[in-house]
C-alpha cells in the first residue's frame, strides 16, 4: 500500500533560523505533492504544491524540493518566525485521484 | 467570501450511537472531501462528492456514508459508532472535482465514549 512519512514528529528552531521538514512517500507513481500547515484549532492550510515534473518550487519565504530517486519531499522555511509554529503535512496525489497524507511534524519556534 | 464551515465543531457520542456532521463549502465550490484525522494514523480520505454523486472513495467501513445536496453542503454519518471512531472529522472543499487546492474547514471533533 502507499505510505506518506515523515522522519521526525517534532522540531524545535530558533526564531529566524531556518527550517527544514521532511517527508518521504512510497509510491514512484504519485505526481503531484502539497504541504499543508494546520495551526491549533483549525483545519489544514495550503502552502505550496510541486508536480513530479519539478525538482524544487519556491513561495514566499518556503522552498520545496522533491527527489524522485528516493522518493522523498522537503520543505524549506527561510527566516523561521513565531507564527510558523504548527504542524506540517505533506500529502501526495495517488493515481486514484485520493491525497494521502503523512502524520505531520509539530514545528515549535523559539523566541 | 465566507470559508467552510463545519458544525457542530464537537460532539461527544457513546459507542453504538450514531452521528451526522455537517460542512458547507466555500459558495461556488462543488466538490466536498471528507477526512479523518487522528494523532496515529494522520488525515485519512474518506470519500469526495460532486453535484451531489459520491465520486471517490477511501478505505472506510460502510458505517461510513455521506451525502451532498444540490447547494453543495454536505453531511457525513457514522452509525454504530465505536471508540476508535473518535477523531476530528475535515472537510474539504474545491472548485471542481478533484482539484489539487482543497480549503479546509475547522474540523468537528467527536469524542465516542
Amino acid at each position: 500500500g502507499e505510505s506518506v512519512g515523515l522522519h521526525l514528529p517534532t522540531l524545535s528552531v530558533q526564531e529566524g533560523d531556518n527550517s527544514i521538514i521532511n517527508c518521504a512517500y512510497s509510491n514512484s507513481a504519485s505526481d503531484y505533492f502539497i504541504w499543508y500547515k494546520q495551526e491549533s484549532g483549525k483545519g489544514p492550510q495550503f502552502i505550496i504544491d510541486i508536480r513530479s515534473n519539478m525538482d524544487k518550487r519556491q513561495g514566499q519565504r518556503v522552498t520545496v524540493l522533491l527527489n524522485k530517486t528516493v522518493k522523498h519531499l522537503s520543505l524549506q522555511i527561510a527566516a523561521t518566525q513565531p507564527g510558523d509554529s504548527a504542524v506540517y503535512f505533506c500529502a501526495e496525489l495517488n493515481t486514484g485521484n485520493q491525497f494521502y497524507f503523512g502524520t505531520g511534524t509539530s514545528l515549535t519556534v523559539i523566541p | 467570501k465566507a470559508g467552510v464551515t463545519q458544525t457542530p465543531r464537537y460532539l461527544i457520542k457513546t459507542r453504538g450511537q450514531q452521528v451526522t456532521l455537517s460542512c458547507s463549502p466555500i459558495s461556488g465550490h462543488r466538490s466536498v472531501s471528507w477526512y479523518q484525522q487522528t494523532p496515529g494514523q494522520g488525515l485519512q480520505f474518506l470519500f469526495e462528492y460532486f453535484s451531489e454523486t459520491q465520486r471517490n472513495k477511501g478505505n472506510f467501513p460502510g458505517r461510513f456514508s455521506g451525502r451532498q445536496f444540490s447547494n453543495s453542503r454536505s453531511e457525513m454519518n457514522v452509525s454504530t459508532l465505536e471508540l476508535g471512531d473518535s477523531a476530528l472529522y475535515l472537510c474539504a472543499s474545491s472548485a471542481r472535482l478533484a482539484v489539487n487546492e482543497q480549503f479546509f474547514g475547522p474540523g468537528t471533533r467527536l469524542t465516542v465514549l
